[in-house]
């Protein structure tokens, strides 16, 4: 059974540091990998999508990397901003159209 | 904006009743899922969709029921909600190849659900 685990847990920062999230899982053989924000009492909102075959995704001051083999992603915020602030999930699928597992998140604090 | 929209956003019932939360489409995507969210649990899967009328369960599936009738509609019954039915649930789409990855998965804004 895929697990994904998120650490830390939850990360207080100052304004314009940049960060690195982490995400593993235990079953190397996934089709994708999904990084999500979700902000206090909202829907999940895509950020970036890595195929198996990728080793990275960049979206502006987002990037995502993917090392199957050792079953890590990493998710890498440049110069963080307050509005950067939500729980980041990620989340991994097994064959295309298949179900997400996901991660129980990292909540970032970004401080003014 | 993945064009999805979930009914209703927020309901209270009480334990023994039938309710049904609805997820709708407006892209054409082929896949429709529901999850539901929980403290310590994180997002699990309930049940998915592949196509009309075609479906199949999730890890958690016991006491839901889904229907999909149609492309832009997915149903989630709960055929007699108990208090451990009180979540948030989320409902998802993917597979629209003329909409960014056709693997990517868009969800909707959430409906709280309270079990009393």
């Amino acid at each position: 059974k895929q697990e994904v685990t998120q650490i830390p847990a939850a990360l207080s920062v100052p304004e314009g540091e940049n960060l690195v999230l982490n995400c593993s899982f235990t079953d190397s053989a996934i089709y994708n990998l999904q990084w999500f924000r979700q902000d206090p009492g909202k829907g999940l909102t895509s950020l970036l999508l890595i195929q198996s075959s990728q080793r990275e995704q960049t979206s502006g001051r987002l990037n995502a990397s993917l090392d199957k083999s050792s079953g890590r992603s990493t998710l890498y915020i440049a110069a963080s901003q307050p509005g950067d602030s939500a729980t980041y999930l990620c989340a991994v699928g097994k064959t295309s159209g298949s179900r997400l597992t996901f991660g129980e998140g990292t909540q970032l604090t970004v401080n003014p | 904006d993945a064009g999805i929209t979930q009914s209703p956003r927020h309901k209270v019932t009480e334990t023994g009743t039938p309710v049904t939360l609805r997820c709708h489409q407006t892209e054409n995507h082929r896949y429709m899922y529901w999850y539901r969210q929980d403290p310590g649990h994180g997002l699990r899967l309930i049940h998915y969709s592949y196509g009309v009328k075609d479906t199949d369960k999730g890890e958690v599936s016991d006491g839901y029921s889904v229907s999909r009738s149609k492309t832009e509609d997915f149903l989630l019954t709960l055929e007699s909600a108990t208090s451990s039915q009180t979540s948030v649930y989320f409902c998802a789409i993917s597979g629209n190849g003329g909409r960014s990855s056709y693997n990517e998965q868009f969800f909707g804004p959430g409906t709280r659900l309270t079990v009393l």
